[in-house]
This record gives structure tokens, C-alpha cells and sequence, in this order.
């Protein structure tokens, strides 16, 4: 069965900092894995999808690499601002469930100025 | 470009009461799915369904009824709506290539009393 695993659950840094927020899963058969973000009370917003045959996605500030082999992906944000202040869900779509994505709980990211 | 569609955005419901969560997708997906999130708790995947006629059960499916007569449409249905219910619920559809990209809903708010 396929689990995903985001640390931290929460992160606080200044303004201006770069920071990495990191997502495990168990099983590396994947198709792909996806980035969200969410903030209170709204929907979802995809950040980067990355296919199982890519190392990494760039959008911006945001990069986003994957190592399938060992279950792994980070979400880079560089130069972080106030408005980064979210909660960051990684997802991976698998042979599992239709191919539906399978999501970490996030890590909740505030940004002081 | 309507895109996935939900309704009700928001809803209160007391304890014993049914109801419908609409979702219509506009892209001719086969692959339709629902899901809520609580809490800490990421999205967990109620119900899918790959095509019309057939759907399956996702990770906490207890509670919860859907159906496919159409490609357009996977309503999810609530029959004695219980307070561990109250949730945000979204939708979302994808096309069948396992590297197609899944398109959610804006979500619906659900309160049980």
C-alpha cells in the first residue's frame, strides 16, 4: 500500500530564507508526483508535476527534484516571501486506487517578514 | 473552460439528514474521483471510478454512495449524515494515461450538526 510522508509538519523561517520541504513514499512504482498548494480554507493550487521519468520541475521560485529509487522528492522554495505562507501537499499517482493520487498529510510553511 | 465542477460549495446538515455532492467535469475524463480532508490529515480518497458504470472504494469509503451513468458526472451521496462527516470534500477527474495530469474541484464544505 502505498504511504506518503512530508517533514516537516510545520516550518517557520524569515523572509528572504531558502528552505526545503521534503516527501517520502513507500512504493517507488510510481507515475508521477505532484506538488500542491493550499491555503486556509481554499482549494488546491498544482504547483509542479514531475513524470517518474524526470528528475526535477521548475516553476519560478519553486523546484521540485525526485529520486524514485529511494521514495524520495524535495520542494525547494527559494528567496521565501510572506506571501509563500501555505500548506505544501505532495502527492503520487501509482498503479494504486484507479491511479488516484495518494497525498501526505503537507507541511504548513509561514513566512515572517 | 468550466473545468471540474462541485456543488453545493457549502452546506449544514443535521445528523440523520441525506444529501448529494454534485461534481461534473467538462474535459470527457474517464477517471473521476472523491476525496475530504480534515484537519492535519491531507486528502483521503472515498470512492473512484475509471469509467462509466464502475466505480470502487478508495481508503475510507464507509458513509458514502456514488454512481456513474454518465462520463460528466460522480455524485457522492450521503445517506444518514453523521458529525464525523463534516469535512471539505473535493473532486477530481483525470484522463487514462497514467501521466495525464488530475484536475481538482474547488471543494464543498460540509458541516453536520
Amino acid at each position: 500500500k502505498q504511504e506518503v510522508t512530508q517533514i516537516p509538519a510545520a516550518l517557520s523561517v524569515p523572509e528572504g530564507e531558502n528552505l526545503v520541504l521534503n516527501c517520502s513514499f513507500t512504493d517507488s512504482a510510481i507515475y508521477n508526483l505532484q506538488w500542491f498548494r493550499q491555503d486556509p480554507g481554499k482549494g488546491l493550487t498544482s504547483l509542479l508535476l514531475i513524470q517518474s521519468s524526470q528528475r526535477e520541475q521548475t516553476s519560478g521560485r519553486l523546484n521540485a527534484s525526485l529520486d524514485k529509487s529511494s521514495g524520495r522528492s524535495t520542494l525547494y522554495i527559494a528567496a521565501s516571501q510572506p506571501g509563500d505562507s501555505a500548506t505544501y501537499l505532495c502527492a503520487v499517482r501509482s498503479r494504486q486506487a484507479g491511479t488516484a493520487l495518494i497525498f501526505g498529510k503537507g507541511t504548513t510553511l509561514s513566512v515572517s517578514s | 473552460n468550466a473545468g471540474v465542477t462541485q456543488t453545493p460549495k457549502f452546506r449544514v446538515l443535521k445528523t440523520g439528514q441525506s444529501m448529494t455532492l454534485l461534481c461534473a467535469q467538462d474535459m470527457n475524463h474517464e477517471y473521476m474521483y472523491w476525496y475530504r480532508q480534515d484537519p492535519g490529515m491531507g486528502l483521503r480518497l472515498i470512492h473512484y471510478s475509471v469509467g462509466a458504470g464502475i466505480t470502487d472504494q478508495g481508503e475510507v469509503p464507509n458513509g458514502y454512495n456514488v454512481s456513474r451513468s454518465t462520463t460528466e458526472d460522480f455524485p457522492l451521496r450521503l445517506e444518514l449524515a453523521a458529525p464525523s462527516q463534516t469535512s471539505v470534500y473535493f473532486c477530481a477527474s483525470s484522463g487514462p494515461l497514467s501521466g495525464n495530469t488530475i484536475y481538482f474541484g474547488e471543494g464543498s464544505w460540509l458541516t453536520v450538526v
